[in-house]
């Protein structure tokens, strides 16, 4: 089945704590993105992949990096996580930029 | 990209067509209007998009006015399981700008037993 995972799916934190969320996609897409989601902001971009080794940052990137050594893998890296960033994330994934974008099922981040 | 605008919330009753309209009046030539929703607090999923000519697929359908400054998202029978938030985006496809889809706040339909 062709899907975006993401794991793990909820995460309660301390401050400072360095914490990884990992992306997975099967559909060989080149490109991928993060976004988060909080009440009354919307969805907003964090960082995206045009494809493998090639990332750039999107609305909201400050206290994320990302990484793509992978075709199939982005995953978003908080070194270290402030009560700001408790958030509800996505990944998402499409076969070329500007296509139909799939999204995984979410991570509900807390950071205490 | 175009900025949308779209009622905030709308009600629909099962079994009824459900129409959501957006407001793109700033569309450009070469930029095409998607639409996603958005079920309580799941990943958003892709619905429909179209560049000016009507476009229909097993989900919903899509009317583009002529001048392309406005469409309207369908779901001929709606059902409860389509209460949700539709985001519309308008955007130029295959561009190299990196930014994907800039998400509004959209239109929450509630599907009315």
């Amino acid at each position: 089945e062709a899907q975006v995972t993401q794991n793990p799916r909820y995460l309660i934190t301390v401050t400072g704590k360095k914490l990884t969320v990992t992306c997975s996609q099967n559909m060989n897409h080149e490109y991928m993105s993060w976004y988060r989601q909080d009440p009354g902001l919307g969805l907003r971009q964090i960082y995206y992949s045009m494809n493998v080794e090639v990332t750039d940052k999107g609305d909201v990137p400050e206290g994320y990096k990302v990484s793509r050594k992978e075709k199939r893998n982005f995953p978003l890296i908080l070194e270290s996580p402030s009560p700001n960033q408790t958030s509800l994330y996505f990944c998402a994934s499409s076969p070329t930029l500007g296509s139909e974008q799939y999204f995984g099922p979410g991570t509900r981040l807390t950071v205490t | 990209d175009a900025k949308t605008t779209q009622p905030p919330s709308m009600d629909c009753a099962e079994g009824r067509a459900a129409n959501l309209p957006c407001n793109h009046s700033t569309i450009s030539g070469n930029e095409y209007v998607y639409w996603y929703r958005q079920i309580h607090s799941q990943g958003p999923q892709y619905i429909i998009h179209g560049l000016k000519n009507n476009e229909t697929n097993e989900m919903a359908s899509l009317i583009i006015t002529e001048d392309r400054k406005s469409s309207t998202l369908i779901l001929p029978h709606a059902t409860l399981r389509d209460t949700a938030v539709y985001y519309c985006i308008v955007r130029v496809a295959g561009d190299n700008y990196g930014q994907n889809f800039v998400f509004g706040p959209g239109t929450r339909l509630s599907v009315l037993p």
